[in-house]
């Protein structure tokens, strides 16, 4: 498998445009995670799913956030309109969990987003 | 709730000597305990996880941990730091059962000195 696929790898775009980020998790793979990391705030996460249904959304910062995942193998974040803070890098992880917990999760490597 | 603290954002060794990076968790239950490495512009990937067997915790690239559950603790060490361990290290802890979210901790960058 090649991995965690996230795209693209670099997006700049202006404030209030909408920025839709793409994932593509590892196949079989029943968890799909979007982190957001910047240096103020470290590695936050920010929504994740199972069995592409939305778990817990509680890190979501704002309704200008919204994720999706329509199938095993996709999944979006969307960011409409689009701000300054954004600005950060996101990643999206996948995992599959066995028994109670404790998997790894593969990380993507990244969108780094510049809202400028 | 869950949450782990990485004491240290910053830690420089001599190319040769011990590598220690501390980290210390708050959970209610036995929780999973994971490090994870970051090299520059890269994702996060495994290094090694504690899941309740071995309280010591052998993981890739000469790396191991110790989960001591009376210091709330599970500290990273190296033996003799290597410059292609210069990295950011994160801490992650995890509730067994339930769901799967796991909290990271604030990282650690690694500074090798040759």
């Amino acid at each position: 498998d090649a991995g965690v696929i996230q795209s693209p790898r670099h997006e700049v775009t202006e404030m209030g445009q909408e920025v839709t980020l793409r994932c593509k998790p590892i196949s079989g793979h029943d968890y799909l995670f979007w982190y957001r990391q910047t240096m103020m705030r470290g590695l936050e996460l920010l929504i994740y799913f199972n069995n592409n249904v939305p778990i817990d959304d509680s890190g979501m910062p704002e309704d200008r956030f919204s994720a999706k995942m329509p199938n095993a193998s996709f999944s979006t974040l969307k960011i409409q309109p689009s701000e300054p803070r954004d600005s950060a890098v996101y990643f999206c992880a996948s995992s599959l969990v066995l028994g109670t917990g404790g998997s790894e999760a593969f990380f993507g490597q990244g969108t780094r987003l510049t809202v400028v | 709730a869950q949450s782990v603290t990485q004491l240290g954002s910053h830690v420089s060794v001599s190319e040769g000597a011990l590598v220690l990076l501390r980290c210390n968790y708050s959970s209610s239950v036995p929780p999973y305990l994971f490090w994870y490495v970051q090299y520059p512009n890269q994702g996060l990937q495994l290094l090694l996880k504690y899941t309740s067997a071995a309280t010591l915790v052998k993981g890739i690239n000469g790396f191991e941990a110790e989960f001591k559950k009376s210091e709330t603790s599970f500290h990273l060490t190296k033996p003799s730091a290597h410059m292609s361990d210069a990295a950011e290290y994160f801490c992650a802890v995890q509730y067994p059962g339930g769901y799967q979210k796991v909290t990271f901790g604030t990282g650690t960058k690694l500074q090798v000195i040759p």
